[in-house]
């Protein structure tokens, strides 16, 4: 079975332009997670989907930040403008059910000179 | 709100000893599910055990076991006969039916001595 897929693995952008992170869910999850990873803060919820609808993006850093799920196995967390501070490791994580475990996909390291 | 606390940000094993780490939560949530994950160097989250709050018996997963005192609220992860392939980090979590959220702990790093 696919796991969770997340393109792309690596992104080296500079400050100002625009990135678009992608993930792919596992087919037949109905909740799709987005986490940050860094070494001060560890993870953070961003957001998180039911259904294709978010529940609770409160995480979300800032108006720089937007997340869509335009159907079941899509989503993507674009930043615009990206700074230097949003260096990190972005993860996208789905389950089936509201109390199962998440599974996670590889992560995209993101890096913004 | 729903918080996770590892106390313990780094340990050290010797192989084939067994070690536990420690996880505390607090939820007031009667319903949850609570969760370790393990993150080697290459940077993958791999899931390795879950229990069930109604779960009567602790879980076991080979050489992982949660060792689950729900008065305590603690859900500690003991690895038996450590391998040196253990040394990553491991991060306790909790998912409760009310938020549905899943919240990590700070994780603890776990390494493995030859």
């Amino acid at each position: 079975d696919a796991g969770v897929i997340q393109s792309p693995r690596h992104e080296v952008t500079e400050m100002g332009q625009e990135v678009t992170l992608r993930c792919k869910p596992i087919s037949g999850h109905d909740y799709l997670f987005w986490y940050r990873q860094t070494m001060m803060r560890g993870l953070e919820l961003l957001i998180y989907f039911n259904n294709n609808v978010p529940i609770d993006d409160s995480g979300m850093p800032e108006d720089r930040f937007s997340a869509k799920m335009p159907n079941a196995s899509f989503s993507t967390l674009k930043i615009q403008p990206s700074e230097p501070r949003d260096s990190a490791v972005y993860f996208c994580a789905s389950s089936l059910g509201g109390i199962g475990p998440l599974h996670f996909g590889n992560g995209t390291r993101l890096t913004v000179t | 709100a729903q918080k996770i606390t590892q106390t313990q940000p780094g340990m050290f094993v010797q192989e084939k000893e067994a070690v536990t780490l420690d996880c505390t939560y607090d939820t007031s949530d009667p319903s949850y599910g609570l969760f370790w994950y393990k993150q080697p160097s290459s940077g993958e989250m791999i899931f390795l055990i879950y229990q069930g709050s109604y779960d009567q018996q602790n879980a076991t997963e080979g050489r992982y076991s949660l060792n689950f005192q729900k008065a305590r609220k603690s859900a500690n992860l003991v690895i038996s006969a450590s391998q040196l392939g253990d040394s990553a980090m491991y991060f306790c979590a909790m998912r409760d039916s009310g938020g549905q959220n899943f919240v990590f702990g700070p994780g603890t790093r776990l390494s493995v001595l030859p």
